[in-house]
């Protein structure tokens, strides 16, 4: 499978736990991104990294998140005192793109956390 | 901010029913207009990308238009397994011009 992979697939935590999550992009794609999508709502945008370097932030991405691309392969984004609000599907995707081309995002399966 | 506005927000169709489906957008210069289909519990699935007004892209039942304000997505005679939820997101110059904006999708369900 040469997909966007992500894990773990189900995330639950109690309240003030931080959590990780792993995104696998396609192989040969140099920008990643990560949203954020809750019940009955498109996703949200909230980061994105071209290689290893994070380039956007939302303003939805308080100082309690924080997402790393090392070596411009995978990436995790963290969650530190984890919040009932925090409960969401989180998204990641992958695009290949060299100066102002075609970009078309390519998103994994996501992660759903849940917050108790 | 770039705004997308999708209408229904649900449509129930019988098996071979066509119907269209709405996306309205405002973006601060347009770098791309994108469909995604997603299934419940699963990531959108890339369906079609339109850069241009008057732009046209066809796959199987579904064919995506677009006008400098909107776009459509008509299905024609759709079946069961038409059954998903289909986002539009705007690609703008607003920020590094990279990320998308989604719309909150319209629940699409085909009976037989």
């Amino acid at each position: 499978d040469t997909g966007v992979s992500q894990n773990p697939r189900h995330k639950i935590t109690k309240r003030g736990q931080n959590v990780t999550f792993r995104c696998d992009p396609i192989s040969e794609h140099n920008r990643l991104y990560w949203y954020r999508q809750t019940l009955g709502q498109g996703p949200e945008f909230l980061t994105y990294f071209q290689n290893e370097a994070q380039l956007e932030k939302s303003r939805l991405l308080s100082d309690r998140f924080s997402a790393e691309r090392p070596k411009g392969s995978f990436s995790t984004l963290e969650i530190q005192r984890t919040e009932q609000g925090d409960s969401a599907m989180y998204l990641c995707a992958s695009s290949y793109e060299i100066g102002d081309g075609e970009n078309i995002q390519y998103f994994g399966a996501g992660t759903r956390l849940s917050v108790l | 901010e770039d705004q997308v506005t999708q209408s229904p927000e649900a449509l129930r169709l019988q098996e071979g029913e066509s119907s269209s489906l709405n996306c309205s957008y405002t973006v601060s210069g347009l770098r791309g207009l994108f469909w995604y289909r997603q299934d419940p519990g699963k990531g959108p699935e890339f369906l079609f990308t339109l850069y241009s007004a008057g732009e046209e892209k066809e796959k199987e039942r579904l064919k995506a238009t677009l006008t400098k304000k909107e776009s459509f997505l008509h299905i024609t005679a759709p079946k069961p397994e038409d059954s998903a939820t289909y986002l539009c997101a705007v690609r703008g110059y607003t920020g590094t011009a990279s990320k998308l904006t989604f719309g909150t999708g319209t629940r699409l369900q085909v009976t037989l």
